[in-house]
């Protein structure tokens, strides 16, 4: 069964770094996302991403961070200067035509 | 504007027992809702869907939601938990906002004693 991919699994950074988290979805999907969860906290939605533009953004996702699908396969999340408050679980998730999203296992990012 | 409320952070049930997960949701246009369950440590596992064909839906591992518009309830059940079913349950809805955004409830974690 296809699934959504993602590396790290973790990563560990040294604050002001920049980070790129990875993510692979399913091939034939067309509407991308990043979402985060803080430790205890809720999910949340970051970024939607279609047709090589971001469709939406939440208050959340500002300057330091860019989305980019550099090639057929791949989804990036990039954060330029991390903060410690960047300290989360990302998930990747993608969908086809449909309403339905499926998320990748997501990469714990810890800033020191 | 949308959101979703999941009411009870944690809920302790007996192996065996009724697992009952409450869910509400304001939305201003006909949802798409959702369950989804994360064990520790891994990613959201997609449990079931509403997408209006049918009230009561069914999803994997023995769960099932019934959607009630009146009372803006998406509530998750299973008749009979099993020590596997621990874990922390998100309730969503997803909007249709050119892409799909999706808003998570602040989650449910569901503890089963032997």
């Amino acid at each position: 069964e296809p699934e959504v991919t993602q590396t790290p699994s973790h990563q560990v950074t040294q604050m002001g770094q920049e980070v790129i988290l990875r993510c692979v979805p399913i091939s034939n999907h067309l509407y991308f996302y990043w979402y985060r969860q803080i430790l205890g906290q809720k999910v949340e939605f970051l970024v939607s991403f279609y047709n090589n533009e971001i469709s939406e953004k939440s208050e959340i996702f500002d300057d330091q961070f860019s989305v980019e699908r550099p090639d057929g396969s791949n989804f990036t999340l990039k954060i330029r200067s991390t903060k410690l408050e960047d300290s989360a679980m990302y998930f990747c998730a993608s969908s086809g035509q449909t309403d339905t999203q499926y998320f990748g296992p997501g990469t714990r990012l810890t800033v020191l | 504007a949308q959101s979703v409320t999941q009411l009870g952070s944690h809920v302790s049930v007996s192996e065996g027992a009724l697992v009952l997960l409450r869910c509400n949701y304001s939305s201003s246009v006909p949802p798409y809702l959702f369950w989804y369950v994360q064990y520790p440590n891994q990613g959201l596992q997609l449990l079931l869907k509403y997408t209006s064909a049918a009230t009561l839906v069914k999803g994997i591992n023995g769960f099932e939601a019934e959607f009630k518009k009146s009372e803006t309830s998406f509530h998750l059940t299973k008749p009979s938990a099993h020590m596997s079913d621990a874990a922390e349950y998100f309730c969503a809805v997803t909007l249709n906002t050119g892409g799909f955004k999706t808003i998570f409830g602040a989650g449910t974690r569901l503890f089963v004693k032997a």
